[in-house]
C-alpha cells in the first residue's frame, strides 16, 4: 500500500487561506469516507483535526475544513495564523482493512 | 480525561527486540481499539497495526507481519507493541493512538523513541 500523495510544502500569509491536497486511489480515498487529517508540531504527537472527510472534533477551530472529490481529499485552513505552522498528514482506510497515511505537508506562515 | 502514557526511550542493538507499552486511562479500555504508528527521524507517519483490547485480535499491514506482535493486559489497561529483528531503519518514534471509531486516532500517546544501533 503506497502512501497517499501530498505536496511537500504549502505557504501563506497571515489571514490568507491555504489548501492541502491528499491524492489516493480507488482502493482508499475514492471509495471510503474514512479520511482524516492530523496536525503535528515539531517534537509533538499528531493531533486529529478532521475525521470522516469533513467533521471537526470538539475543540478544533472552525478555520479548519475538509472536503473530498473523487480520489483527492483536501484540507483548507482559512484565516491562517502563526500557530498553524506545522506538518499536516492525511490518512485513509483502505480496501485491505489497513490505514494509510499521506506523505505529509509542511505549512509555513510567511 | 483520556490519557495514553507510553514507556520510556529505548536503545537496542540490531537483531534484538523491543517492547513498547501504552497505558490508557480516562475511558473504558476494552471499548476502543488501539493503533500503533511510527515516525522515523524527519519522515512521515507509518501505520503499524491495530489491536482490539476486548479480545486481543490484531491486524497489521503485510510489511510488519511476522515482526510485530501486539498484545494487551486488561487488568492494567495497557497495550504492548513488540518489534523483533530490529534494524537501523526501525529507529523511530513509536506512538499508540486510540481508534476513535472510524479509522482515526482521536487521542495519542506522547511517543517512545526507539534507537537501533549496530
Amino acid at each position: 500500500q503506497s502512501a497517499l500523495t501530498q505536496p511537500a510544502s504549502v505557504s501563506g500569509s497571515p489571514g490568507q487561506s491555504i489548501t492541502i491536497s491528499c491524492t489516493g486511489t480507488s482502493s482508499d480515498v475514492a471509495t471510503y469516507n474514512y479520511v482524516s487529517w492530523y496536525q503535528q508540531h515539531p517534537g509533538k504527537a499528531p493531533k486529529l483535526m478532521i475525521y470522516d472527510v469533513t467533521n471537526r472534533p470538539s475543540g478544533v477551530s472552525n478555520r479548519f475544513s475538509g472536503s473530498k472529490s473523487g480520489n483527492t481529499a483536501s484540507l483548507t485552513i482559512s484565516g491562517l495564523q502563526a500557530e498553524d505552522e506545522a506538518d499536516y498528514y492525511c490518512s485513509s482506510y483502505t480496501s485491505s482493512t489497513t490505514l494509510v497515511f499521506g506523505t505529509g505537508t509542511k505549512v509555513t506562515v510567511l | 480525561q483520556v490519557q495514553l502514557v507510553q514507556s520510556g526511550a529505548e536503545v537496542k542493538k540490531s537483531g534484538a527486540s523491543v517492547k513498547v507499552s501504552c497505558k490508557a486511562s480516562g475511558y473504558t479500555f476494552t471499548t476502543y481499539y488501539m493503533h500503533w504508528v511510527r515516525q522515523a527521524p524527519g519522515q512521515g507517519l507509518e501505520w503499524m497495526g491495530i489491536i482490539n483490547p476486548s479480545d486481543g485480535s490484531t491486524g497489521n499491514p503485510q510489511k510488519f507481519q511476522g515482526r510485530v506482535t501486539m498484545t494487551r493486559d486488561t487488568s492494567t489497561s495497557t497495550v504492548y507493541m513488540e518489534l523483533s529483528s530490529l534494524r537501523s531503519e526501525d529507529t523511530a518514534v513509536y506512538y499508540c493512538a486510540r481508534e476513535g471509531g472510524r479509522w482515526q486516532g482521536d487521542y495519542w500517546g506522547q511517543g517512545t523513541l526507539v534507537t537501533v544501533s549496530s
